[in-house]
């Protein structure tokens, strides 16, 4: 079985500032994970991905993660906050099985403050 | 056009009510998801449709019922709901294994 951990239900950050969302995720088999983004009343967008290779990632938006498989951690992370930035942000794992089933984290939303 | 548009967005219904939600997704994907998020709860897999097979079905109440016609459609027939039925409902679709998932704007739905 495999399960996802956001640490923290609100992270709250000054426009400019360092955005860290945290992310830890237990699984069988190696991970396919994902950051995705939540505007409010919309769908969820990909922000970025982790499948095979370097554990740097970046995404859309200035977003970056980095896969560390010694602490099973895939933590989101961004220079420098914008308002636009705000929004809820949910990690998710996928099993590799023969259609991606992903399984969310709880969510964590992302204030900015000016 | 969006890649995966649902319809209707928002919805309010009686527990004695019939309705349905459609799904279409223009991505040329193979599988097809129901999910549905409620406050403060994870995001919670319903319902997956691979090359229009139902392949899982995650314990989800008779009272909803999910079909796929066809590669590009999938719907979700509700009867007989309640109130903590009331959730973002949302659609979504992939290519194959080890790609991502792409979601539609989800429906609002109200159970009065």
């Amino acid at each position: 079985a495999q399960s996802v951990t956001q640490l923290g239900s609100h992270v709250s950050v000054s426009e400019g500032a360092l955005v860290l969302l945290r992310c830890n995720y237990s699984s069988s088999v190696p991970p396919y994970l994902f950051w995705y983004v939540q505007y409010p009343n919309q769908g969820l967008q990909l922000l970025l991905k982790y499948t095979t290779g370097a554990t740097l990632v970046k995404g859309i938006n200035g977003f970056e993660a980095e896969f560390k498989k010694s602490e099973t951690s895939f933590h989101l992370t961004k220079p420098s906050a914008h308002m636009s930035d705000a929004a809820e942000y949910f990690c998710a794992v996928s099993d590799l099985s023969g259609y991606s089933t992903l399984t969310f984290g709880k969510g964590t939303m992302l204030l900015v403050s000016p | 056009e969006t890649g995966v548009t649902q319809t209707p967005r928002h919805l309010v219904m009686g527990m004695t009510n019939k309705k349905s939600l459609k799904c279409e997704q223009h991505l040329g994907h193979n599988a097809m998801y129901w999910y549905k998020q409620s406050a403060k709860k994870p995001l919670e897999l319903m319902f997956v449709y691979s090359l229009e097979e139902r392949v899982e079905n995650n314990s989800v109440p008779s009272r909803f019922s999910p079909e796929c016609p066809n590669s590009s459609h999938l719907f979700l027939h509700l009867h007989t709901l309640q109130p903590e039925d009331s959730a973002l409902y949302l659609c979504a679709s992939s290519q194959t294994a080890n790609t991502e998932a792409f979601f539609g704007q989800g429906t609002r739905l109200t159970v009065v």
